[in-house]
């Protein structure tokens, strides 16, 4: 299995504009799960999704970002109009059937700089 | 009070050293516990779960006190290539991951 897949690896923008992050979960993973990680903060959640919905968006920062699953291996967190504090890392993870959720499978990152 | 609370360190130790790290979690009501590793630039990854009875793998020894809030991980016998950042994980009941900020370890030769 190729994992967790996460594109841009990189990705350098200019305040205002709109960026689009995207994800393709391990194959059969009914999870799917969006991080921002940075040195202040750590690791937060953003949102997750099961089976394609979204259950908890709590941990999304603001109006700014939001986060689609049209399928079972596609999901995109979009932030528009994007700022300088959020630059991190965003990784995103896919975890299987409820019973094993707590092993969650993480994509290499995208990292983000808004200049 | 954070959910999850790590010494950040940085550990440094030599190569064949033990070094143990804690881990404080503030919901009592939390179920699983874990650590992680994060290589430096990389994405997290499971290292091992955490049981009540302690359990080890290889090198690697594991505890919980419940009672406590607290949960450790020790590491005998250190290798260069145990070098990354140990976050402490805690699951508190649903299907989502609380994780610590990591403890980072330096092995040296």
């Amino acid at each position: 299995d190729a994992g967790v897949i996460q594109s841009p690896r990189h990705e350098v923008t200019e305040m205002g504009q709109e960026v689009t992050l995207r994800c393709k979960p391990i194959s059969g993973h009914d999870y799917l799960f969006w991080y921002r990680q940075t040195m202040m903060r750590g690791l937060e959640l953003l949102i997750y999704f099961n089976n394609n919905v979204p259950i908890d968006d709590s941990g999304m920062p603001e109006d700014r970002f939001s986060a689609k699953m049209p399928n079972a291996s596609f999901s995109t967190l979009k932030i528009q109009p994007s700022e300088p504090r959020d630059s991190a890392v965003y990784f995103c993870a896919s975890s299987p059937l409820r019973g094993s959720t707590d092993t969650q499978y993480f994509g290499p990152g995208t990292r983000l700089t808004v200049l | 009070r954070k959910e999850v609370e790590q010494d950040p360190g940085p550990f440094n130790v030599p190569e064949g050293a033990t070094v143990a790290f804690n881990c404080t979690y503030s919901n009592s009501a939390s179920q699983s516990f874990f650590w992680y590793r994060q290589d430096c630039r990389k994405e997290p990854k499971l290292l091992m779960s955490v049981y009540s009875s302690g359990n080890e793998d290889g090198r690697f020894t594991a505890q919980l006190n419940r009672a406590s809030q607290y949960i450790s991980l020790l590491i005998r016998d250190s290798k260069l290539s145990d070098s990354a950042t140990y976050l402490c994980v805690v699951n508190s009941g649903y299907s989502t991951l609380t994780f610590g900020k990591g403890t980072m370890l330096l092995v040296s030769p």
